[in-house]
């Protein structure tokens, strides 16, 4: 099956500095990825979906300078937290769309000190 | 609105038992529909769409447009069904063209007792 990438699984930071994360389908491209928020005991919560050379669609109430997504090739696409605070913390899950099915990254775990 | 609702946070079975998961959903167009399944320490995995008719470990999941449902099904669970299931809806993107995206469910925590 497809697999997909996330990178880091776990990151700490402080408040103030700006988080990277990456999400890579392996073996597949991915002409499209999600980018997903999941808080604890809740659902995951779209936050942008991310479309190879073009623009990311973020959903309502996602701050687009805030969470910034670049999809700059067929298989990696990169969410960047920037001046992260401490409600950022939460879990960041992507995937990747393959034959019009979802293929999930195993998460990163964001805590912002 | 929500469109896709799970019902239940928390469904608790003993092995051998019947389980259904419940979904409605709520969507103008032709719904497409999908469960995924979260088990503990992993990532979400597809465990089967409703256009592809199949059953995947025991599960059966049959799309009722009168109800608006897509319930999973299951005659005989298993311990290790244990895990967090949820319920997607592939709808529309807000930008339109051809952009698609799934809408989840709250999930529901099956635990299959020995």
């Amino acid at each position: 099956g497809a697999v997909v990438s996330q990178h880091p699984s776990r990151v700490i930071c402080k408040s103030g500095t700006s988080v990277k994360i990456e999400c890579r389908s392996l073996d597949f491209q991915a002409t499209t990825m999600f980018w997903y928020r999941q808080f604890p005991k809740q659902s995951l919560m779209l936050m942008a979906t991310s479309n190879e050379g073009s623009k990311a669609t973020y959903e309502q109430g996602v701050e687009k300078d805030k969470f910034l997504i670049n999809h700059a090739s067929l298989t990696l696409s990169t969410l960047t937290v920037t001046s992260a605070h401490p409600e950022d913390s939460s879990f960041y899950i992507c995937s990747a769309s393959s034959k019009n099915i979802q293929y999930f990254g195993a998460g990163t775990r964001l805590s912002v000190l | 609105a929500q469109r896709v609702t799970q019902p239940e946070k928390l469904l608790s079975v003993f092995k051998g038992a019947p389980v259904e998961l419940k979904c409605n959903y709520s969507y103008s167009g032709s719904p497409e529909l999908f469960w995924y399944v979260q088990y503990s320490r992993q990532r979400l995995q597809l465990l089967l769409r409703h256009i592809s008719r199949e059953s995947i470990k025991g599960f059966t999941a049959d799309l009722n447009k009168g109800e608006t449902s897509f319930h999973l099904k299951k005659p005989f669970a298993q311990e290790e069904d244990s895990a967090m299931y949820y319920c997607a809806l592939k709808e529309r993107g807000d930008s339109g063209g051809s952009n698609y995206k799934l809408t989840f469910g709250k999930g529901t925590l099956l635990t299959v007792n020995p």
